[in-house]
């Protein structure tokens, strides 16, 4: 099964509301990035937390990491109709693996 | 700057005939990786490239080959398709390995039919 589980796969929220999604794994890790995708586009990399690290802020997006419970979660503020993506979390391991979940759809309505 | 260019973009390709996916990074990127995603799902590791001059396998190798033409490009190659291997692929790169705290960069992909 997948490393890492976004919960929950799909979310739909107003203009303006905060959206969170958790992403839970199974095994202990050296980072986990969060990345967005576009309907027909590649991911795009939204932030990156190490595994000594418990929050962290970029602009609208706030992550944070328990790794006594091996789990994440991506709150986006204040959200806009641009933010209607796909979300995936990736759990990186060794070296040249990244291991990704299944994602969580996000509808922003306007 | 181009970042991440995979060709073709939409192939169809019958069971049995073989072709190699283009993927090529303006970034100087050290690490190049082949992934796919089938719908309703996350990205599944194919191969991946360390460094130039080496391939290691990912979570699902069987059916495809890749080569490290140099440091810009990787190519994946289906030597006989199989309609299991339907799917998008995706190529990206990152600067450094992964454990590294370094990034993926993602090219926009290639959707594959094998009928």
């Amino acid at each position: 099964s997948q490393q890492g589980e976004e919960d929950p796969q799909a979310l739909s929220i107003q203009e303006g509301e905060n959206a969170t999604m958790n992403c839970s794994y199974k095994t202990s890790i050296n980072n986990l990035q969060w990345y967005r995708q576009n309907s027909g586009r590649g991911l795009v990399h939204l932030i990156l937390i190490r595994s000594n690290e418990r929050e962290k802020h970029s602009g609208r997006l706030r992550v944070t990491l328990d790794t006594s419970k091996k789990s994440s979660s991506l709150l986006i503020t204040a959200s806009r109709a641009a933010d209607t993506a796909s979300y995936f979390c990736a759990t990186v391991v060794f070296w040249g693996k990244s291991t990704f979940g299944d994602g969580t759809t996000l509808t922003v309505k306007p | 700057n181009a970042g991440v260019t995979q060709t073709p973009k939409f192939q169809v390709l019958k069971t049995g005939q073989s072709m190699t996916l283009q993927c090529a990074q303006d970034m100087n990127h050290n690490s190049m990786y082949w992934y796919r995603q089938d719908p309703g799902m996350g990205l599944r590791l194919i191969y991946y490239s360390a460094s130039e001059g080496t391939t290691d396998k990912g979570e699902v190798p069987n059916g495809y080959n890749v080569s490290r033409l140099n440091k810009r490009e990787f190519s994946l190659r289906l030597e006989s398709a199989a309609p299991s291997q339907t799917s998008v692929y995706f190529c990206a790169s990152s600067e450094k390995t992964l454990d590294r705290d370094s990034p993926l960069h993602f090219g926009n992909g290639t959707r594959l039919t094998v009928t």
